[in-house]
């Protein structure tokens, strides 16, 4: 099956910096790869997602980008806030019009320092 | 006020016991998922259905078992041959070709 690998496990930023998380995943008929952000207690939140048409996707200070030669992608968080600390996963599936089994990262805890 | 709605958000049971875990969404997503999470992991896929009356295992359905007699509903059993129930069970739902899925608040199931 699906194998996703997500690196760093932790990750330690000051605020308004970047960071960058990085994911790879080894089945090549996967499709549709979206990320989550998880605070303390509650259920993943949907932050941006990509399909594996396009290399690259944009909302204000998220970006995420694909390489599906390389079978790996990115979250890139600029300008970091104190409010982006959180549990951030990645997830990969190949979703289709029958809905999506995603097969997620273990997860990158991002700490941001004021 | 749409969404996702799990109950109860803490569950205590005793070991051997099954217990039930309650998943509704009013969002009209056709797709209802199961999922999973140990501390520090990942989230693992325990069932999902795509259409009423119809579901697939996931990766770590044996102990478990769910049913979709109704589209908004989808709840979760946790059977007495599930070896290590303590998790937080998350829920979620998508709609068939768009972004998702969405997850529900996650209730938090301890066996003592």
């Amino acid at each position: 099956g699906e194998n996703v690998e997500q690196h760093p496990s932790t990750l330690s930023v000051q605020e308004g910096d970047s960071a960058v998380i990085k994911c790879t995943y080894s089945d090549s008929a996967s499709n549709y790869f979206p990320w989550y952000k998880q605070e303390l207690g509650k259920g993943p939140q949907l932050i941006i997602d990509i399909r594996s048409n396009v290399g690259e996707k944009k909302d204000q200070r998220i970006a995420v980008t694909l390489n599906k030669t390389a079978k790996h992608f990115s979250l890139h968080i600029t300008e970091t806030q104190p409010e982006d600390s959180a549990v951030y996963f990645c997830a990969a599936s190949k979703g289709t019009n029958s809905g999506y089994a995603l097969n997620f990262g273990k997860g990158t805890s991002l700490l941001v320092t004021p | 006020d749409g969404g996702i709605t799990q109950s109860p958000k803490y569950l205590f049971r005793k070991e051997g016991q099954n217990v039930t875990l309650s998943c509704e969404q009013n969002l009209n997503h056709d797709a209802m998922y199961w999922y999973r999470q140990d501390p520090g992991q990942g989230l693992r896929l325990i069932y999902y259905s795509q259409i009423v009356n119809d579901f697939q295992k996931g990766d770590i359905a044996e102990g478990y078992s769910v049913s979709r007699e109704k589209k908004e509903s989808f709840p979760l059993t946790v059977t007495s041959a599930q070896k290590n129930p303590t998790a937080f069970y998350l829920c979620a739902s998508s709609l068939l070709g768009a972004s998702g899925p969405f997850f529900g608040p996650g209730t938090r199931l301890t066996v003592l």
